[in-house]
Formats: C-alpha cells, structure tokens, sequence
C-alpha cells in the first residue's frame, strides 16, 4: 500500500503572509488534488493535477497557487492569508479519473491570527 | 452542474442499533457515487462506491448503501452499528469521464453506548 503524507500538520501564520503547504504520495498517482475543509461546508476542491506539471482550477482558487513539479509531489500556496482564518487542507491522489478512488493524507491546519 | 445533499448534519444512535445516513445528488446521467468516512484528525476513508449493476453494493465494515435512480439517492445503512463508528461521513459523486469529485457536506455520527 502507499500513503500521502503532508507538511506541516499544523501551520500558524500572519494576516497578509505567504503560506506553503506541502503533499507527497508513493502510490504512483497520476492525480492530485487539494480540498480545503471548513467545519459544515464539507470539501471544496481548490486545485487538480493530472500530470506532472498541469495545474487545474477548482471552485475556490482564487487566493492559492498550486504547483506539480514531480508526479509525487503537488504543493499548495496560499498568497495572502486572511485574518482569523481557520481550516483544513486535505491532499489526495488518485489512479485517474474522479471515479477512481481517492486515497487522502490526514491534513494541515491553518490559523491566522 | 452536479450537486450532493447530505440533509442531516449530526445523527445520534445507539449501540447496537441500525443506521440509515441519507445522501441525495444532482446529475443528469448516472454518476459515480462514493461514501467516505473521516475519523477523527485523519484523512477520508473510503467505505463503497457505486457505478451500474446490482444498486445494493457492499463495502468494508458492514456498511451498504443503495442505490435509487428515481429518487436520485443513494443512502448508507448498517444494520448494527458499534461505538468505532463514531465520524464524519461523507457521500460523493463523479460524473464519467470527469477529474473532479463533488462531496456532500458531511454528517457527523454520534454512537451513544
């Protein structure tokens, strides 16, 4: 089996701040991808990737960057945190397509104070 | 555009007693349909999903979840659920051929011994 691990699991930042999240997977994924969590919202996609270097816009992109320079690693910027922000940031992988399984590491909690 | 509707944001049951968690989607087409479970502090997990064929389909731990084309459901049930259980559950779907997943916004599951 593989595992997709992300860096930091928990990061505190300064409003107006550059942040960096970072994802790894060893399964040999094709696709990544980067959901924020707020509590009752459920998983908002941010960002896809299907290959090394391709970068796709979810629904809520806007205020992130994303970057896939190894099949492996997928990376998330966030450009300008916003004051009192709180969430979770979720990497997943998979083989291909959305109706292949989703394989997801355990998170990175944002504060910005 | 594909939608997810998870109406019971908490549900609260007893040890030993059946579960029944209900989902509703928004697609045109017969979707890919998932059900993931998220323990506390870690990442999505998934429990079943669902493309064409027999609409009862079986997933780990005992869960099941069906299928209804005419209601456009597609409920999770357990017939006796245990204290582990406790977590969020989300439904999802994915539509053929697509990248993205669309998820619902959760529901947390309460097993009160």
């Amino acid at each position: 089996g593989g595992i997709i691990t992300q860096t930091p699991k928990f990061l505190i930042g300064q409003e107006g701040q550059k942040l960096t999240l970072k994802c790894q997977q060893n399964f040999n994924h094709d696709t990544m991808y980067w959901y924020r969590q707020d509590s009752g919202k459920g998983l908002r996609l941010i960002y896809y990737s299907i290959t090394e270097n391709d970068l796709q816009k979810g629904d809520l992109s806007e205020g992130y960057d994303a970057s896939r320079e190894k099949k492996s690693s997928f990376s998330l910027t966030v450009t300008s945190a916003q004051k009192n922000e709180m969430a979770v940031f979720l990497c997943a992988s998979s083989m291909d397509r959305g109706q292949d399984t989703q394989y997801f590491g355990p998170g990175t909690r944002l504060l910005v104070l | 555009a594909q939608s997810v509707t998870q109406p019971d944001a908490r549900v609260t049951v007893s040890e030993g007693a059946s579960l029944q968690l209900r989902c509703k989607y928004s697609y045109s087409a017969t979707p890919y349909l998932f059900w993931y479970v998220q323990y506390p502090r870690q990442g999505l997990q998934l429990l079943l999903k669902y493309y064409s064929g027999d609409p009862v389909v079986q997933g780990v731990n005992s869960f099941e979840a069906e299928f209804s084309k005419s209601n456009s459901s597609f409920h999770l049930q357990k017939a006796s659920v245990h204290w582990s259980d406790s977590a969020v559950y989300f439904c999802a779907l994915s539509r053929t051929g697509g990248y993205k997943v669309v998820f619902g916004s959760g529901t947390r599951l309460l097993v009160s011994p």
